[in-house]
């Protein structure tokens, strides 16, 4: 089975400031690993994914982790954060043939002016 | 094309009722999840329909909780009766084809009940 421990449950930042999510997993078997947000009233929306290959992965809204497997971390960063980027980020982890995802207890990002 | 959809969006009701709770999903995704985050905790999964087959029903916290897939479109999830424990938010989510690693996962806006 897998786990994920997101260690900050609420980030308070200024806008236009860099902003880092930490996402450390647990697990025993290869994984695939998820960030997802939840914008405020809308479902979550999948921001990137690591599947193989390069260990920095891309997403949308100017949003990248990096994939670290000695430290089993999954790190979520943005250089500069605007006052959209508001919302709950999830960290998530599954294995290969799952269907199933486990996700962290969630990170509230708070951007202010 | 209309994403997941989930009705009631919240539900309110007394300890003791019966609520069903409807997840839509995405036209053609043979996949179909339900998931609950209880008081600000972890999002858990709580079972998985591929059509209208109850794939993994592992996450499902006791028999006061019945899912259905009629005809493998959409699902409902009754809590019945429902305890003050229930209290979350229900998320529903869809995919095509195989496992996660090889396709995305869609996620409704969730129900949110509340158990008085």
């Amino acid at each position: 089975a897998q786990s994920v421990t997101q260690l900050d449950s609420q980030v308070p930042v200024f806008e236009e400031a860099p902003v880092e999510l930490r996402c450390n997993y647990s697990s025993s078997v290869s994984v695939y690993l998820f960030w997802y947000v939840q914008y405020p009233n809308q479902g979550l929306q999948l921001l990137l994914k690591y599947l193989s290959g390069s260990t920095l992965v891309k997403g949308i809204n100017g949003f990248e982790a990096e994939f670290n497997k000695s430290q089993t971390s999954f790190h979520l960063r943005k250089p500069s954060v605007h006052i959209s980027d508001t919302a709950e980020y999830f960290c998530a982890v599954t294995a290969s043939n799952d269907y199933k995802l486990s996700f962290g207890a969630g990170t509230t990002v708070t951007v202010r002016a | 094309e209309a994403g997941v959809t989930q009705f009631p969006s919240h539900s309110v009701i007394e300890k003791g009722q019966t609520v069903t709770l409807r997840c839509d999903p995405i036209s053609g995704h043979d996949n179909l999840y339900w998931y609950r985050r209880v008081m600000g905790k972890e999002i858990k999964f709580l079972l998985h329909f591929v059509k209208e087959s109850k794939q993994d029903e592992s996450g499902m916290p006791n028999n006061r909780f019945l899912a259905e897939r009629t005809g493998g479109t959409y699902s409902t999830l009754k809590v019945q009766p429902a305890e003050l424990e229930d209290s979350g938010v229900y998320f529903c989510a869809s995919s095509q084809g195989g496992p996660l690693n090889t396709g995305e996962l869609f996620f409704g806006e969730g129900s949110r009940l509340t158990v008085l």
